[in-house]
Order: C-alpha cells, then sequence, then structure tokens
C-alpha cells in the first residue's frame, strides 16, 4: 500500500542553523514527491516537488530536498533557518503507474519552530 | 496564472444546520478539484475528489456531500451539520491532464459547529 511517514511530530531549529525535515515512502512504482508549507490558519502552499533527473530539488524560500530511492526518503532541508519559516510543513507522494485518479498520499505533517 | 479562492473564510454554525461551501478556480480549465478536511491544525483528509463537471467520488462515507454544477466551481454541502464536522475545509485543484499533479491550495474555510 502506498503511505508516506513523516517521523518527527516537531522539530527544533535555533536560527541561523541548518534544518531538515524528514520524510520516507513507500510506492510501488517511482514516486513523484512533494513539499508543502502551512502557516497558521492558511492553505497550504506548494515548496517543491521531485518527478525525474537531479535528486537535489531547489525550491521556494531557500528550500531543497534530496530524493533518496535506495532509502525511499525525501528529506526536505534548508542551509540556514529563519523564524519566519516556523510552520507546519507535509510531505506528498503520488504513483503515477497507480490507478490513483491524480490523488496524493499525504504525511501528518511536521511542525518546524525557528527559536531567535 | 491560475487563482483559488474559497468561501466563507470563517463559519459559525449550529449543530443541525445546513453547510454550503463554495470554491472556485480561475485561470485553467478542466481542473482535478479536491475537497480536504484538516483537523487540529494537522493531517489531511481526502472527502470529495473531481475529474469533471457532476463526476464525484467520495473518500469517506458521512454526513457531507459535494458537488461539481461547473467546470470551475466545487461545492461542499450538509444537510444537517454535527459537532464532529468542526474543522479547517481546504479545497485544491490540479491539472486535470495529467501531468505531474501538484495540487494548488484554496486558503481555507474554518467552520465551528456548536
Amino acid at each position: 500500500a502506498q503511505s508516506v511517514a513523516q517521523p518527527e511530530d516537531q522539530v527544533n531549529v535555533a536560527e541561523g542553523n541548518p534544518l531538515t525535515v524528514k520524510c520516507t515512502y513507500s510506492v510501488s512504482g517511482n514516486p513523484y514527491l512533494f513539499w508543502y508549507v502551512q502557516y497558521p490558519n492558511r492553505g497550504l502552499q506548494f515548496l517543491l516537488k521531485y518527478i525525474t533527473g537531479d535528486n537535489l530539488v531547489k525550491g521556494s524560500y531557500g528550500f531543497e530536498a534530496e530524493f533518496n530511492k535506495s532509502q525511499t526518503s525525501f528529506h526536505l532541508k534548508k542551509p540556514s533557518a529563519l523564524v519566519s519559516d516556523s510552520a507546519l510543513y507535509f510531505c506528498a507522494v503520488r504513483d503515477p503507474n497507480g490507478d490513483s485518479n491524480y490523488q496524493l498520499i499525504w504525511g501528518a505533517g511536521t511542525k518546524l519552530i525557528i527559536k531567535p | 496564472s491560475q487563482t483559488i479562492h474559497q468561501w466563507p473564510a470563517t463559519l459559525v454554525q449550529p449543530v443541525g444546520s445546513p453547510l454550503s461551501l463554495e470554491c472556485t478556480v480561475e485561470g485553467t480549465s478542466n481542473p482535478n478539484l479536491y475537497w480536504y478536511r484538516q483537523a487540529a491544525g494537522r493531517g489531511l483528509q481526502l472527502l470529495f475528489y473531481s475529474v469533471g463537471i457532476g463526476q464525484i467520488s467520495s473518500e469517506v462515507p458521512q454526513n457531507l456531500s459535494a458537488s461539481r454544477p461547473q467546470d470551475r466551481q466545487f461545492i461542499l454541502s450538509s444537510k444537517k451539520l454535527l459537532l464532529s464536522d468542526s474543522g479547517f475545509y481546504l479545497c485544491a485543484w490540479g491539472r486535470g491532464d495529467g501531468s505531474y499533479n501538484e495540487q494548488f491550495f484554496g486558503p481555507g474555510t474554518r467552520l465551528t459547529v456548536l
């Protein structure tokens, strides 16, 4: 069965330090992978995606993510965290070979707190 | 460019009252449309999706229903709200041509059922 795991409920990072938000997935084929961010009482904003090609994907607000096929992971990273990065982050996956009618499978979300 | 609208932004309704939430998309045609509910500011629950006018697929059996009367309009309804219907309702769209299909979200509606 297709699934996405975000093993950390919350991640705390000091401002200026690098951050990593973890995501692992399970799909039968080659996955399409996505990261979204949600600020309080707002809709989700698309950050970046991996479809094919370079394993390191760059996205909005200085975020990047690395696709690791052998570890079935797609961790979100940023070299230097800002207080304004504090938000809820969601990882999602789609199996393009699945009969999903373009649905995304969502992780449970990770709350990122950046402390000044 | 494409935009997605939801209204109302907030809603407080008594138990047993009806519900109608509206979502419209601009700047694209034949989108896939989705209704999600988010409880307690965490995980997303897919409620309904639609790949075309009048075509609705339900993911979770409950007292909610959805309709798509026009290509870029998606409505979430209930005849009688329950306390458990409280939550943050998000509408999203994705490209209907099957390309990659990241979803783009509206601003959401905060529903409180009292």
